[in-house]
């Protein structure tokens, strides 16, 4: 089946400590993103990225960090500089269709991480 | 980048009623795409508009873009109760290479 994995689907954290929320994808699409949803906030973007090993800082970057060593795989790591990480955690992937150009997105199931 | 606002917030009808969510932007948008949510899932692509003043259609949900480009409506006719969710446009960023999602609208309908 091709689709976009997410793991795990819930996570709890201390206070203090770094954790990484896992991403694979077998599309082979090129661009990969990871947005943050509270409840009546939408979707905010925190990371993309293009193309492997490179990525850009989203609306709201600060407290995360993203690596893409492979095409497939864009793991986020929530650092203690989070103040409030507690949210849904969405990744999506997309074909990437250059600079202007829209390509549907399609997303993960996500992960629910409380902060405890 | 290129904010998309949304309006109502929340939306309850009763089944069988009709449910209009809009989307408007101050800039010209070169494109919109319309999502939905299901309680406790996750987005799913439903359209793409990207001409001036179209319209598509799929099934019960119609999709508008306005002539000027600054703004966008799903419209579902006679709601089911398998439409709940929340229900986001999204756009293109200023550099192009990521969408601005809306902050939703939450459709509950009630058999």
């Amino acid at each position: 089946d091709g689709g976009i994995t997410q793991s795990p689907k819930y996570l709890f954290r201390k206070e203090g400590q770094n954790v990484t929320l896992s991403c694979e994808q077998n599309l082979n699409h090129d661009a990969m993103y990871w947005y943050r949803q509270d409840p009546g906030q939408g979707l905010r973007l925190i990371y993309y990225s293009q193309i492997v090993n490179d990525f850009q800082k989203g609306d709201i970057a600060e407290g995360y960090s993203v690596s893409r060593e492979k095409k497939e795989s864009f793991p986020l790591t929530v650092t203690s500089a989070q103040k409030n990480p507690t949210a849904f955690y969405l990744c999506a992937s997309s074909p990437w269709g250059g600079q202007g150009a829209t390509e549907t997105q399609y997303f993960g199931p996500g992960t629910r991480l409380l902060v405890l | 980048g290129q904010q998309v606002m949304q309006i109502p917030q929340y939306q309850h009808v009763q089944e069988g009623e009709d449910f209009t969510t809009y989307c408007n932007s101050s800039t010209t948008l070169s494109n919109i795409q319309w999502y939905k949510q299901r309680p406790g899932g996750h987005p799913v692509f439903l359209i793409q508009l990207v001409k001036s003043g179209e319209v598509k259609k799929q099934k019960r949900l119609t999709f508008q873009f306005g002539e000027a480009k600054k703004n966008s409506s799903l419209h579902i006719t006679a709601t089911q109760t398998t439409d709940v969710g929340t229900y986001f446009c999204a756009s293109n960023s200023n550099s192009g290479y990521a969408l601005n999602f809306g902050k939703g609208t939450s459709l509950l309908v009630t058999p």
